[in-house]
C-alpha cells in the first residue's frame, strides 16, 4: 500500500538559514507521481511541484529545490535562505495512476516556522 | 481566473441538520475530489469523481454523499452531520485522471471549515 512519511513534525529555523524537509514514500508501482504542497497560515493548499517516477533530475525553482532519489524512496525539499513568508505546513504527497483511483496520499505534514 | 471555489468557507451547525458544501471549478477539469483535513491525521480522501455521473468512494466516505451532474460542480452532502465530521474540507480538481504531462496535478479550493455541535 502506498504511504508517505514526513518524520519531521515541526522545524524552527532563523531567517536566512537553509532548511530541508524530508519525505519518504512507499509504493509498489513503478509509475507514480510525487508532489509537494504548501499550506500557509491562511489555510489554502498551494501546489509547489510534481515529479514523476521516471524523472530523477533534481529541480530548482528560485530558493526552492527538490532532491528525488528512488534508491532511498525520498523526495526531499530544501528552502535556501529561508524567509518568514516560508512559514507554513508543507505536505508531501504520492499518487499512483495505475491504482484505479488517483487520490493523493499525503504525509502528515511538516510545520516550518521561520523566525526573524 | 482559473480557480476552485467552495462555499461556505465557514459553517457552524448542529447534529442532524443536513448541509451541502458546494465546489465549483472553471477549468473544465474532469477529475474532482473531496478531502478532509484533521489534526494528526493529515488529509484523507472522502469521494472522487472521474467525470460527470461517475463518482466513487475514497478512504473515508461514511456519512457523506456527493453528486456530479455537471462537470464544473461537485457538491459534498452531509445528510445527518455528527460532531466527528467537524473538520476542514478541501475540494480539488485536475484536468485528467492521470497523465505523464502533469495534467493530473490537483488544484485545491480554499477550504471549508465545518463545526458540528
Amino acid at each position: 500500500a502506498q504511504k508517505v512519511t514526513q518524520a519531521q513534525t515541526e522545524i524552527s529555523v532563523v531567517e536566512k538559514e537553509d532548511v530541508t524537509l524530508d519525505c519518504v514514500y512507499e509504493t509498489r508501482d513503478t509509475t507514480y507521481y510525487l508532489f509537494w504542497y504548501k499550506q500557509p497560515p491562511s489555510g489554502e493548499l498551494v501546489f509547489l511541484i510534481r515529479r514523476n517516477s521516471f524523472d530523477e533530475q533534481n529541480e530548482i525553482s528560485g530558493r526552492y529545490s527538490w532532491n528525488f532519489q528512488k534508491s532511498t524512496s525520498s523526495f526531499n525539499f530544501t528552502i535556501t535562505a529561508s524567509q518568514v513568508v516560508d512559514s507554513a505546513v508543507y505536505f508531501c504527497a504520492l499518487s499512483e495512476p495505475n491504482s484505479g483511483n488517483t487520490p493523493l496520499v499525503f504525509g502528515k505534514g511538516t510545520r516550518l516556522s521561520v523566525i526573524a | 481566473e482559473a480557480q476552485v471555489t467552495q462555499n461556505p468557507r465557514y459553517l457552524i451547525t448542529v447534529t442532524g441538520k443536513k448541509l451541502t458544501v458546494t465546489c465549483s471549478q472553471n477549468m473544465n477539469h474532469e477529475y474532482m475530489s473531496w478531502y478532509r483535513q484533521d489534526p494528526g491525521l493529515g488529509l484523507r480522501q472522502i469521494y472522487y469523481s472521474m467525470n460527470v455521473e461517475v463518482t466513487d468512494k475514497g478512504d473515508v466516505p461514511e456519512g457523506y454523499k456527493v453528486s456530479r451532474k455537471e462537470k464544473r460542480n461537485f457538491p459534498l452532502i452531509l445528510e445527518s452531520p455528527s460532531p466527528n465530521q467537524t473538520s476542514l474540507y478541501f475540494c480539488a480538481s485536475s484536468l485528467s485522471r492521470w497523465s505523464p504531462e502533469g495534467t493530473d496535478t490537483q488544484y485545491f479550493g480554499p477550504g471549508t471549515r465545518l463545526t458540528v455541535l
